[in-house]
């Protein structure tokens, strides 16, 4: 099973609405990071949350994280086309700082107009 | 600022040709530098990972190499490929200083036919 599971694994929202992407770990989290991946490029750094409660906004998407959950729930307020794209956590799996961070499945998000 | 660079953006190959996927980052020094493959359907693996010139780190048993001949250089490589080494490829790196940041390069689609 994965270490890391993102649910929905595809979302479709009419633009204007606003959604919900989780990421729920099966081992303890030390940090966790939100990427987004147009299809067939490479991967934009969009957040990274590393102390339990934290939330971090940027633009209209807001990342929190619960540690004692182990999960992460990325947020997106009044979705527009320029959000759609696949939504990929990636967790720290020591507290050394290894830099070595395994990723999610990933959430593909389509926004329709 | 830096870059990092990956090419050759798409590649088709038989089974049981070699290949070789380059990767080399501008404008910082001594990298880690990271090899990731995202399969369909499949979050992101990690394949390899280099702290340092020749020194690379295996993640998973597989039919591929990785080389680090230059500071910010990193090649995958294989000598004989397999309809499974089919995948979208990412070269990463990160600042080495304990931030895990990745900066992901745009990626290689690679179809073994």
């Amino acid at each position: 099973s994965q270490e890391l599971e993102q649910s929905p694994q595809s979302l479709i929202v009419q633009e204007g609405k606003n959604l919900t992407i989780n990421c729920t770990s099966s081992k303890t989290l030390y940090g966790l990071y939100w990427y987004k991946q147009k299809y067939g490029e490479g991967l934009i750094f969009l957040m990274m949350l590393q102390k339990g409660g934290e939330e971090k906004s940027h633009e209209k998407i807001t990342a929190k994280l619960d540690e004692k959950k182990q999960q992460s729930s990325l947020h997106i307020t009044a979705s527009q086309p320029s959000h759609a794209g696949i939504y990929l956590c990636g967790a720290d799996r020591s507290n050394f700082g290894n830099e070595k961070l395994t990723f999610g499945t990933g959430t593909r998000l389509t926004i329709i107009p | 600022s830096q870059t990092i660079h990956q090419w050759p953006a798409t590649l088709v190959q038989p089974v049981g040709s070699p290949l070789s996927l380059e990767c080399t980052v501008e404008g910082t020094s001594n990298p880690n530098l990271y090899w990731y493959r995202q399969a369909a359907g499949r979050g992101l693996q990690l394949l390899f990972y280099s702290v340092g010139i020749g020194q690379i780190s295996s993640e998973v048993p597989q039919n591929l190499s990785a080389s680090r001949p230059q500071d910010r250089q990193f090649i995958l490589s294989s000598k004989k490929l397999l309809l499974s080494d089919s995948g979208f490829y990412l070269c990463a790196w990160t600042q080495g200083n304990g931030n895990e940041k990745l900066f992901f390069g745009s990626g290689t689609q690679l179809s073994v036919l």
